[in-house]
């Protein structure tokens, strides 16, 4: 039972460097998501997806693209990395309704 | 546009005894869903135990249960009995029915448990 899966779960990188957060899921979810973390803050929406071909922006898309090109799919993109994206990074799939199944969280940091 | 809140930041409770955790939300939808999340030091997110507005009766899962208010849009989570292995973050969270319905978060009340 994989259910979501992220990769890698820690990650260190300089200001301006570039990476790929990976997250599949195997549950065939049609809608998968992005969120970060960062204290007092709560969870908050990057990005999302309702099926293949078909993403959107969430709260704080701001440095980061999606793509979904697979069902099972949907890597986050840090283009340029900035001090601000040090954070919690959770992807997270789901049904058409009801709850979200969560990946374990990466941990990004910038310095 | 929903909003989630979470109005205490943190908790205590000794162990065996009764909790409560207070969530807020606000909506002009009448259907949604309502869910607690657990997130242990591991950082996992666990779902709780979740409300589907149109149902009357409180959702229960072992010795959590909750109060859901839907005119008052209160939805408070008690949990009884508590045991150490309850120490966590609690997060409560929106979802609008409909597959393009995103997840909203309350910013979360850390729970301690002193045994």
């Amino acid at each position: 039972n994989a259910g979501v899966t992220q990769t890698p779960k820690f990650q260190v990188l300089k200001t301006g460097q570039s990476m790929t957060l990976q997250c599949a899921q195997d549950m065939n979810h049609e809608y998968m998501s992005w969120y970060r973390q960062d204290p007092g803050m709560g969870l908050r929406l990057i990005h999302y997806s309702v099926g293949a071909g078909i993403t959107d922006q969430g709260e704080v898309p701001n440095g980061y693209n999606v793509s979904r090109s697979t069902t099972e799919d949907f890597p986050l993109r840090l283009l340029s990395a900035a001090p601000s994206q040090t954070s919690v990074y959770f992807c997270a799939s789901s049904k058409e309704y009801g709850e979200l199944f969560f990946g374990e969280g990466s941990r990004l940091t910038v310095l | 546009a929903q909003t989630v809140t979470q109005s205490q930041p943190e908790m205590s409770v000794q162990e065996a005894e009764t909790v409560t955790l207070s969530c807020t939300y606000d909506t002009s939808e009448s259907d949604y869903y309502l869910f607690w999340y657990k997130q242990p030091p591991s950082r996992q997110m666990i779902l709780v135990i979740r409300q589907e507005a149109y149902k009357q009766q409180n959702a229960t899962e072992n010795r959590f249960s909750v109060n859901f208010q839907k005119a008052a849009k209160s939805f408070s989570l008690k949990i009884s009995d508590s045991q150490l292995g309850d120490a966590a973050m609690y997060f409560c969270a929106y979802r609008s029915m409909g597959s393009q319905g995103n997840l909203i978060f309350g910013k979360g009340t850390k729970l301690s448990v002193k045994p």
